[in-house]
């Protein structure tokens, strides 16, 4: 069965102080795997989009990074701003092309 | 702003009655989705429709229905609420040619009582 599973489920971070967030899946085959950000009350927002293992894509303070079995998205030096929920999914091959299947999110807090 | 519009924004509903909910996807995105996202919990694909046509679902019961038209946009309908069904619901669209990245609206809360 296809899953996704982020861990920290929260972390509280002093701005400037840089982290990591994990997302480990298991998926019969990767068609992509997607990173939103959600503010609370709101829709997630479309971050990245990774496609092989190896592949890397940053923006901004944020870099996300891809190998088989996990993705990390890493934050360097972090502000207040930064504080919201980090949403990963996984885009499964051979079924709908927006079935996305989510893992619960990492709340970050980024305290000034 | 993703170009993704829902509407209403709020609605409460009383248990057993049912609801449309309604999307615009952005501009020349073919392929909409709708996704139920209760507190604390990622988002959960309900079905996604491409040339009007149903042509993927998840784990939802049929009173979980929804509509595509000639414009792309969407309407998602689910009759006999019951409690259980209060969440925020997530429209989002997609075409092959914007890279099939996929943008979501800004939701609808859905409070049954």
């Amino acid at each position: 069965e296809d899953q996704v599973t982020q861990s920290p489920e929260a972390l509280r971070l002093q701005e400037g102080e840089s982290s990591s967030l994990n997302c480990s899946y298991t998926v019969s085959g990767l068609r992509g795997l997607f990173w939103y950000r959600q503010d609370p009350g709101k829709g997630p927002e479309f971050l990245f989009t990774l496609y092989s293992a190896g592949e890397e894509k940053e923006k901004e303070r944020l870099k996300a990074t891809l190998t088989k079995k996990e993705s990390f998205l890493h934050i360097t030096a972090p502000k207040p701003e930064d504080s919201a929920t980090y949403l990963c999914a996984v885009l499964p091959r051979g079924g709908a092309t927006n079935k996305l299947i989510f893992g619960t999110g990492t709340l970050l807090a980024v305290q000034p | 702003e993703t170009g993704v519009t829902q509407s209403p924004t709020h609605l409460i509903k009383t248990r057993g009655q049912q609801v449309t909910l309604r999307c615009s996807s952005q501009s020349g995105h073919n392929t909409v989705s709708w996704y139920q996202q209760a507190l604390g919990q990622g988002p959960q694909f309900i079905f996604q429709y491409y040339r009007e046509e149903e042509n993927g679902r998840g784990n939802f019961p049929p009173r979980f229905s929804g509509l595509q038209f000639p414009n792309y946009s969407s309407e998602l309908n689910v009759n006999a609420l019951e409690l259980d069904d209060s969440a925020l619901y997530l429209c989002a669209s997609s075409s092959a040619r914007s890279g099939n990245t996929i943008y979501f609206g800004e939701g609808s809360w859905l409070t049954v009582v």
